[in-house]
């Protein structure tokens, strides 16, 4: 069964620190691996990770994917209260029928201190 | 708005009544996804439509469950003679043609069966 787990699951820093969450998956037929932030709604989008090595930026936030680890980062610098939220990842993997799913970990709750 | 759009919002129900909900895609989303997420858990995929077809379900949807989209467009998932297990957030998200891992999420539908 697919698995992707996260860490850390919860972290409490304070504001302009730098965190970096974990992401590891444990798929078959691995396509991509995808970045979500959720406040109190619905996921939104971040990344899409396809290729090994190569660093994805938005403003703050960067990620990267290491396909030989099977494992991403996300780094959030100079970290802002807004920054608080659960950061999902997603393993897009091809199901047994030839189409593409998403396994989520259980994302890290990240809280930012004032 | 053009994001995903979900409705209802909330939903309370007593154990053993039907409900369904509605969710309309981004306009130009071929692919329609339904999942269910639970309190500090991640998305559980439940099931897919590209166009009107629907190409996979998961486990997690038994009898009970049943989705549709017949147009192409919007969609809707009922639940027949709900559960207290069946509360949860049940969130659909939309992805464009040729980008099925870049998945857009709507707000979602909070069920809590009494």
């Amino acid at each position: 069964e697919d698995k992707v787990v996260q860490s850390p699951l919860s972290l409490v820093v304070h504001e302009g620190d730098t965190v970096t969450l974990n992401c590891s998956y444990e798929v078959t037929n691995f396509r991509s691996l995808l970045w979500y932030k959720q406040e109190k709604k619905a996921p939104t989008f971040l990344f899409m990770l396809t290729s090994s090595g190569i660093e994805k930026k938005s403003g703050r936030l960067s990620s990267i994917l290491d396909k030989k680890e099977l494992s991403s980062i996300l780094n959030i610098t100079a970290t802002q209260t807004g920054d608080s939220a659960i950061y999902l990842c997603a393993a897009v993997t091809l199901s047994n029928f030839g189409n593409e799913k998403l396994t989520f970990g259980t994302g890290t709750r990240l809280t930012i201190i004032p | 708005d053009t994001g995903v759009s979900q409705d209802p919002r909330h939903k309370i129900t007593k154990r053993g009544q039907n409900v369904t909900f509605r969710c309309d895609p981004i306009s130009e989303h071929n692919r329609l996804y339904w999942y269910r997420q639970t309190l500090g858990q991640g998305p559980e995929f439940l099931t897919y439509f590209q166009n009107e077809a629907q190409l996979e379900k998961s486990r997690l949807l038994s009898d009970r469950f049943s989705a549709e989209r017949p147009k192409g467009s919007f969609s809707t998932l009922e639940i027949q003679r709900t559960e207290q297990g069946d509360s949860a957030m049940y969130l659909c998200a939309s992805s464009p043609p040729g980008r099925a891992g870049e998945q857009y999420f709507g707000p979602g539908t909070r069920l809590t069966v009494t």
